[in-house]
């Protein structure tokens, strides 16, 4: 496609409960980020990829987040034992190489924990 | 390390009005500069981004931002608010050189009034 995607747009799920958000790249785009965007806040970064391995995951708040990037392309971001804090949104964004300087953003996976 | 601080949660203008936002950085070495704009329940854009060449930089929409060393600034302007400005708006900053994580601001809710 054009942009990057994200799915799914919304997901709403139960304290406790594992998800999975998911994120299509652009096509040739080998840097990939994560961010978590808390209401009235700004995007903060969780981890990003350069091509398959996780370059940089100092932001990733601790153990039950998780992400992975098996073929280089599609990226899938988990979280364990959800909790109501988790509550978020969820922004992907990819770049044409580790030294560029555009990210483009998806529209972002709306979490919400009940 | 990298920070930014967005002056104003919440700025209002009225239509046909100077838009000024603003946003100051601090940073141990050279930074990389950008504005983003999003809209409700969708991603981020980018309006323009400063990476070391022109001091004044003109971005999409009207925009354009001016990097001040001296002032640590880099405030957001617009010389005539459309409706259609009414957005969220991000700075953001990285240091340059290769893979650099990106931290943003906690943006600025810019309101036109008809």
């Amino acid at each position: 496609g054009a942009g990057v995607s994200q799915t799914p747009s919304n997901k709403v799920t139960e304290k406790g409960k594992y998800v999975e958000l998911r994120c299509d790249p652009i096509s040739g785009h080998t840097a990939l980020y994560w961010y978590r965007q808390s209401l009235g806040q700004g995007p903060e970064f969780l981890i990003y990829f350069q091509g398959t391995g996780a370059a940089d995951d100092s932001g990733l708040p601790n153990d039950r987040f998780f992400a992975v990037r098996p073929e280089g392309s599609v990226s899938t971001l988990k979280i364990q034992r959800t909790e109501r804090g988790d509550s978020a949104m969820y922004l992907c964004a990819t770049q044409q190489d580790r030294g560029d300087n555009e990210q483009f953003f998806g529209p972002g996976t709306r979490l919400t924990v009940l | 390390a990298q920070s930014v601080t967005q002056l104003g949660s919440h700025v209002s203008v009225s239509e046909g009005a100077l838009v000024l936002l603003r946003c100051n950085y601090s940073s141990s070495v050279p930074p990389y500069l950008f504005w983003y704009v999003q809209y409700p329940n969708q991603g981020l854009q980018l309006l323009l981004k400063y990476t070391s060449a022109a001091t004044l930089v003109k971005g999409i929409n009207g925009f354009e931002a001016e990097f001040k060393k001296s002032e640590t600034s880099f405030h957001l302007t617009k010389p005539s608010a459309h409706m259609s400005d009414a957005a969220e708006y991000f700075c953001a900053v990285r240091a340059s050189g290769g893979y650099q994580k990106v931290t943003f601001g906690t943006g600025t809710k810019l309101q036109v009034i008809p």
